[in-house]
């Protein structure tokens, strides 16, 4: 199974963007890019997904490289509640077993 | 959004006793349950998959007769933590998912469970 590699934490100041990377040097060609969230003491919950295009939704947006090696998810202005774990996840095409890695701490500053 | 409900949200037991847990989605048909369990700084770690009325897929080193899964009808799973003992003492977590294409998972909340 392909596997992602994301930085153990990040910080970012409240209201400003925020680039959260992933990278997938071995993406399969039918492999999805998830990418969810856990708020403390909570289930993750769903931010955004792609395949090659960028995406936006009204949570974030998901900049996805030419070679699909790596994607970036961005916060476009970042509040104190979106301080969580953001965790980059490849799915195949009707395969929901999904795996988390270690994901991404983001602290946000006042 | 779809929601994910779980009960209770936090439990403690004795050690030896069973415990319940219950997951459901509340607004949608749920064709497959994921349970999935995470130690304080961790992640999740996936411990088994439900399909509506077929038995449990158990990740590799999860034991089918101490986590005791339950996927009854397409909006209720539930998972039995059988003569608990302190090192089960975790955050249980569920997740629905249609199961269709690129799906999302929707999780529910988690349940603390503390094994004295």
């Amino acid at each position: 199974d392909a596997k992602t590699t994301q930085p153990n934490s990040m910080e970012s100041n409240e209201e400003e963007p925020v680039h959260l990377p992933c990278n997938h040097s071995t993406i399969s060609g039918t492999d999805y890019i998830h990418w969810y969230r856990q708020l403390p003491s909570q289930g993750p919950e769903y931010v955004i997904h792609g395949l090659t295009s960028n995406v936006n939704n009204r949570m974030a947006s998901l900049a996805i490289a030419e070679d699909r090696k790596s994607s970036t998810l961005i916060l476009h202005r970042a509040t104190l509640r979106d301080a969580a774990v953001y965790y980059c996840i490849l799915l195949k095409y009707n395969n929901n077993d999904m795996r988390f890695g270690a994901g991404t701490r983001l602290t946000v500053k006042p | 959004g779809a929601v994910v409900s779980q009960h209770p949200s936090r439990v403690i037991c004795k050690s030896g006793t069973s415990v319940k847990i219950e997951c459901r989605s509340l607004d949608f048909q749920a064709t497959t349950m994921f349970w999935y369990r995470q130690f304080p700084k961790q992640s999740l770690m996936l411990m088994a998959t439900s399909n509506e009325g077929s038995k449990a897929t158990y990740e590799q080193g999860v034991e089918k007769d101490k986590f005791l899964i339950n996927h009854a009808s397409l909006t209720l799973s539930t998972l039995t933590v059988t003569s608990a003992h302190p090192e089960d003492s975790s955050f249980y977590i569920c997740s629905a998912a249609t199961g269709r294409g690129t799906d999302t998972q929707y999780f529910g909340p988690g349940t603390r469970l503390t094994v004295l």
